[in-house]
């Protein structure tokens, strides 16, 4: 089955910059989606389409895909963005849906 | 603007059925461009995506959960269901319904989810 790969954590100081990764095969053929997840809380989508941000989210939040690697990008960290974040593809091959592991931030 | 919400039994004993319902209000899920999930998540663990309904096309399945799991829907009630059977302690989790108009490959709009514990 399809697996991402993501890190575990990432540790960050407010004002700086966050990047968080997710690996998988063939990424060039799908398209990426990110989630943040605050403690108690629903996801929420804040990436599509490996770089589009839905209406809502800062644009401190960025998103790319390259080879077998996506990253999700957070500049200028704040307090708030403390949370789970879980990559997301859909591999319309197959017509199933995979989550990555998921990386927790944690702003210093 | 599109809300869906869990509801069903938050007690479920080993062996038996988990059954949710997801109800979607703001927008009909029986469009032709509608596709529905459900996603749930193990306390402390990420998010595993259990199966998806379309209106215009069949249920698709995780392969892992494919033997137990059967997803339908009520279209006049704007609502779609999870049956998960022989429920074991390993399917206590937090159940999401979530979905969207368009595009199938990501997810607008989620539930807030039901904690669902399977126990004696």
């Amino acid at each position: 089955s399809y697996v991402l790969t993501q890190p575990p954590s990432v540790s960050v100081a407010p004002g700086k910059t966050a990047r968080i990764t997710c690996g998988g095969d063939n990424f060039g053929t799908k398209s990426v989606s990110w989630y943040q997840q605050r403690p108690g809380q629903a996801p929420v989508l804040v990436i599509y389409f490996d770089s589009d941000r839905p209406s809502g989210i800062p644009e401190r939040f960025s998103g790319s895909n390259s080879g077998n690697t996506a990253t999700l990008t957070i500049t200028r960290v704040e307090a708030g963005d403390e949370a789970d974040y879980f990559c997301q593809v859909w591999d319309s091959t197959s017509d199933h849906y995979v989550f990555g592991s998921g990386t927790k931030v944690t702003v210093l | 603007q599109v809300q869906p919400r869990e509801s069903g039994p938050r007690l479920v004993k080993p062996s038996e059925t988990l059954s949710l319902t997801c109800t979607v209000s703001g927008g009909s899920i029986n469009s032709g461009s509608s596709y529905w999930s459900w996603i749930r998540q193990p306390a402390g663990k990420g998010l595993e995506w259990i199966g998806r309904f379309y209106i215009s096309g069949p249920t698709s399945v995780n392969p892992s959960l494919k033997s137990r799991v059967t997803i339908s829907a009520d279209t006049s009630r704007n609502e779609f269901s999870l049956n998960l059977t022989s429920a074991t302690a390993a399917d206590t989790a937090v159940y999401y319904c979530a979905g969207r108009n368009g595009d199938p490959s990501y997810f607008d709009y989620w539930g807030q989810g039901i904690l669902v514990t399977v126990s004696s």
